[in-house]
């Protein structure tokens, strides 16, 4: 599968903007960039996900750079639900499975 | 929309017993997934099922690990004799199971299993 680079970790303070980024230099072309978070003590839950274009969706914005060897997914203003760890992940296809490959992910701090 | 259900939440058992996880996922759903989840790291997937069929197992341990999805909708992960390296958060998921470029996986909340 193809791998995902995250920072181990961040910071950011309550209401500014935050940008996650990942490095993904090994994506083929048929692979899509998704992204979950995980709250603490729950399960993962799916946040946005993209091809080539830049995606928005009611929870964050996913900006993928143009050679596709890097992505960051961006909140607009950071709450303190957001505190999380954030997975980059790219979804591989392998015959009819859709897996997901969990990387460690980024946990996010955010400061009141 | 009921979310997708597991149960027990907490389990502690001794090493060498056999453990069992139930899972409800999300009405119609076709797809169900049951993750591995060490403390520190992210998900592993253990073992995948469109309807009633095993889709990938590749990482299941399937020395002491079983599952099975009765009549395609509930499952159960078992463990049997289980090892304290087997303590972790055991995750299940279900998704629509379309080809679409999206197939949404949905998380339930967790079984923790701790092994003494």
């Amino acid at each position: 599968d193809a791998k995902t680079t995250q920072p181990n970790s961040m910071e950011s303070n309550e209401e500014e903007p935050v940008h996650l980024p990942c490095n993904h230099s090994t994506i083929s072309g048929t692979d899509y960039i998704h992204w979950y978070r995980q709250l603490p003590s729950q399960g993962p839950e799916y946040v946005i996900h993209g091809l080539t274009s830049n995606v928005n969706n009611r929870m964050a914005s996913l900006a993928i750079a143009e050679d596709r060897k890097s992505s960051t997914l961006i909140l607009h203003r950071a709450t303190l639900r957001d505190a999380a760890v954030y997975y980059c992940i790219l979804r591989a296809r392998g015959g009819s499975n859709y897996k997901l490959t969990f990387g460690k992910g980024t946990l996010l701090t955010v400061n009141p | 929309e009921a979310g997708v259900a597991q149960s027990p939440r907490y389990k502690i058992i001794e090493k060498r017993q056999s453990v069992a996880f139930w899972c409800n996922p999300i009405s119609g759903h076709a797809t169900l997934y049951w993750y591995q989840q060490i403390l520190g790291q992210g998900p592993k997937l253990l073992i995948q099922f469109q309807n009633n069929g095993v889709v990938d197992d590749s990482q299941l341990p399937k020395d002491r690990f079983s599952a099975e999805r009765l009549k395609g909708v509930d499952s159960t992960l078992k463990i049997q004799p289980a090892k304290l390296e087997d303590s972790a958060v055991y995750l299940c998921a279900s998704s629509s199971g379309g080809r679409g470029t999206t197939d949404t996986q949905y998380f339930g909340p967790g079984t923790r299993l701790t092994v003494l």
